[in-house]
């Protein structure tokens, strides 16, 4: 089975400043995995995902993430945030041809001025 | 192309009401889920579709039933509400069940139980 550890419930940060948003997964054979953004009120749209390749992907809004095998990990970054990027994110894990995709309990984002 | 509709968008019940929330697709897609969300847990799988006439269980089908009798349609029913089931729910969908493919989430539906 798969899970999915999101480090920190909250992270405030100001506006322009860069921000990591730490998700660790757990599996014994091999995932993708993704991470969503959701507004308030709204359901949950792919900010990216790792499927395969290179462990750096690139994603809307100019976030990214890095995959990295040995420690398990796929960090969301973003080097400068803005006031709309407020919001709570979710790191999620599916293992490759399956179909059940497994949830963190999500990071809420706040920027401020 | 709506994508994923859900309705209604908010609903309040009484403990041991019954009613079944609406998910739509016009994406033909095979493979629709139905989760719920909740303060601190991320959101958890209830049920789940592979095709039309085809269910399973997730995480946290007590309480809840499906069907799919068709592609398009996934309804999710409470037979007996329980302030337990106070949550957001989202259903979603995805092109085909063991793929890279994307999931598409509806916007979710508000159920407070009483």
């Amino acid at each position: 089975a798969q899970s999915v550890t999101q480090l920190d419930s909250q992270v405030p940060v100001f506006e322009e400043a860069p921000v990591e948003l730490r998700c660790n997964y757990s599996s014994s054979v091999s995932v993708y995995l993704f991470w969503y953004v959701q507004y308030p009120n709204q359901g949950l749209q792919l900010l990216l995902k790792y499927l395969s390749g290179s462990t750096l992907v690139k994603g809307i809004n100019g976030f990214e993430a890095e995959f990295n095998k040995s420690q398990t990990s796929f960090h969301l970054r973003k080097p400068s945030v803005h006031i709309s990027d407020t919001a709570e994110y979710f790191c999620a894990v599916r293992r490759t041809g399956g179909f059940k995709t497994i949830f963190g309990a999500g990071t809420r984002l706040f920027v401020k001025a | 192309n709506a994508g994923v509709t859900q309705t209604p968008k908010f609903q309040v019940l009484k403990t041991g009401q019954s009613m079944t929330l609406q998910c739509a697709q016009d994406m033909n897609h095979e493979y629709m889920s139905w989760y719920r969300q909740d303060p601190g847990m991320g959101l958890r799988l209830i049920h789940y579709s592979v095709g039309a006439g085809i269910t399973d269980q997730g995480e946290v089908p007590n309480g809840y039933n499906v069907s799919r009798s068709t592609t398009e349609d996934f309804p999710l029913r409470l037979l007996s509400a329980a302030p337990s089931q106070t949550s957001v729910y989202f259903c979603a969908t995805m092109g085909q069940p063991a793929s890279t493919d994307t999931q598409y989430f509806g916007p979710g539906t508000r159920l407070t139980v009483l």
